[in-house]
């Protein structure tokens, strides 16, 4: 139980162009969806918390006008990097916690590979 | 704010011995969780162990066991009989029930040897 599905899982895009990100809670509701950015051999970066139904809480030195985060329902989330760049470039990775249990670990999507071209 | 130190960028094993990888967190809370993930070169995030902070028993998952040292602040990762599956980068994460946010560390590039 308690499936995450990130897609897609590769995309690649001209720059100047926008991408969407779906995250969603197959078997459970979430009540918290969270965005994460990876480079190569590095850690996991928080971009930002998005709860339903309310506005993502991004962390600092995040453009919140670049990446657009909508949590539309308790089993869904997107990312939206508008105008991309080649620096845009990244592994995102989204995850969540369980409705209701509040001591749930997260769990994972399986991540997008963005390539701006 | 919270912090999670990985002080080992990378560690090596041979097959069937055992590996002990390090973390250090630094807080003001006292209640916490505390994870391993392991992320293979698929990238997907595999949750490894956990521990509540709440509970002095460390947690033990098969191969895979933790000695956590609350007062300390560390929480090591032991893989017993490592295997070449094994092979992956290592994050320990901080959850703090204040802060809702799951805090890693720079992570560890684990490799085994045949």
């Amino acid at each position: 139980g308690a499936v995450v599905s990130q897609h897609p899982s590769r995309v690649i895009c001209k720059s100047g162009t926008s991408v969407k990100i779906e995250c969603r809670s197959l078997d459970f509701q979430a009540t918290t969806m969270f965005w994460y950015r990876q480079f190569p051999k590095k850690s996991l970066m928080l971009m930002a918390t998005s709860n339903e139904g309310s506005k993502a809480t991004y962390e600092q030195g995040v453009e919140k006008d670049k990446f657009l985060i909508n949590h539309a329902s308790l089993t869904l989330s997107t990312l939206t990097v508008t105008s991309a760049h080649p620096e845009d470039s990244s592994f995102y990775i989204c995850s969540a916690t369980v409705r209701g249990r509040a001591n749930s670990p997260l769990h994972f999507g399986n991540g997008t590979r963005l390539t701006v071209t | 704010a919270q912090t999670v130190t990985q002080s080992q960028p990378e560690m090596s094993v041979q097959e069937a011995e055992t590996v002990t990888l390090s973390c250090t967190y630094d807080t003001s809370e006292s209640d916490y969780y505390l994870f391993w993930y392991k992320q293979p070169p698929s990238r997907q995030m595999i949750l490894v162990i956990r521990q509540e902070a709440y509970k002095q028993q460390n947690a033990t998952e098969n191969r895979f066991s933790v000695n956590f040292q609350k007062a300390a602040k560390s929480f090591s990762l032991k893989i017993s009989d490592s295997q070449l599956g094994d092979a992956a980068m290592y994050f320990c994460a901080f959850w703090g029930t204040s802060g809702s946010r799951l805090t890693f560390g720079e992570g560890t590039q684990l490799t085994v040897n045949p």
